[in-house]
């Protein structure tokens, strides 16, 4: 069965500090992954998507970047962190046809930047 | 955008009671799915609904679609305390190859033992 893990589960990090977030997908190939970003009490926004290594789209401009090195890894990335990146990221992954068109979320990194 | 949003934005009943939540979107989409979220973990997928579908069953779970009002809705029959939780629309892109889908706030469900 397939599996997403994403990590660290909590990150407290201080301004202009780098980030780096790993999620890795098990059980599937070629999976299509996601970033999310979701801020206290708001909805999820949709930070970046790839449907295939090193095929990375942004939807928002942002201080965030992304890569996918391999197949079944995706990792959300900062150079210097702002007060404004702190949120809950989910990492989600999804097939796409007929009935793989729902998101598989990790269980979240919670990152307060300080 | 395409974001679609719940209403309300809160709820809190007494277990036993029916929970209906509902969801707006703007613009044209392919289905439209309802996930849930526990405090502090990722979303968990419920259900989800295509435009030709008016109505959708998965246990305790109804999902209704009105695209000509661009709406939805998710009516959990007799809650239970476990079920409380933030409950999340999404609708994707029609046109889309990708599968992005577009979150609304949410609807926070609180139920009562």
């Amino acid at each position: 069965s397939q599996t997403i893990h994403q990590w660290p589960a909590t990150l407290v990090q201080p301004v202009g500090s780098p980030l780096s977030l790993e999620c890795t997908v098990e059980g599937t190939s070629n999976p299509n992954l996601y970033w999310y970003r979701q801020a206290a009490g708001r909805g999820l926004q949709l930070l970046f998507y790839s449907v295939g290594i090193g095929q990375i789209s942004s939807e928002v401009p942002q201080n965030l970047s992304a890569s996918r090195p391999q197949d079944r890894q995706f990792i959300l990335s900062s150079k210097k962190l702002l007060l404004s990146d702190s949120g809950f990221y989910l990492c989600a992954w999804s097939g796409w046809g007929s009935e793989d068109e729902k998101l598989f979320f990790g269980s979240g990194t919670q990152l307060s930047v300080l | 955008s395409q974001q679609g949003e719940e209403d309300p934005q809160a709820l809190s009943i007494q277990e036993g009671e029916n929970a209906t939540m509902n969801c707006s979107y703007k613009t044209s989409i392919n289905n439209l799915q309802w996930y849930r979220q526990n405090s502090g973990r990722g979303l968990v997928h419920l259900i989800l609904i295509r435009s030709n579908e008016r109505e959708k069953h998965s246990g305790r779970l109804r999902v209704t679609l009105d695209t000509s009002k661009k709406s939805s809705s998710l009516l959990i029959t007799a809650s239970r305390a476990a079920d409380t939780a933030s409950y999340f629309c999404a609708t994707d892109d029609r046109g889309s190859t990708l599968g992005r889908l577009y979150f609304g706030r949410g609807t926070q469900l609180t139920v009562w033992p």
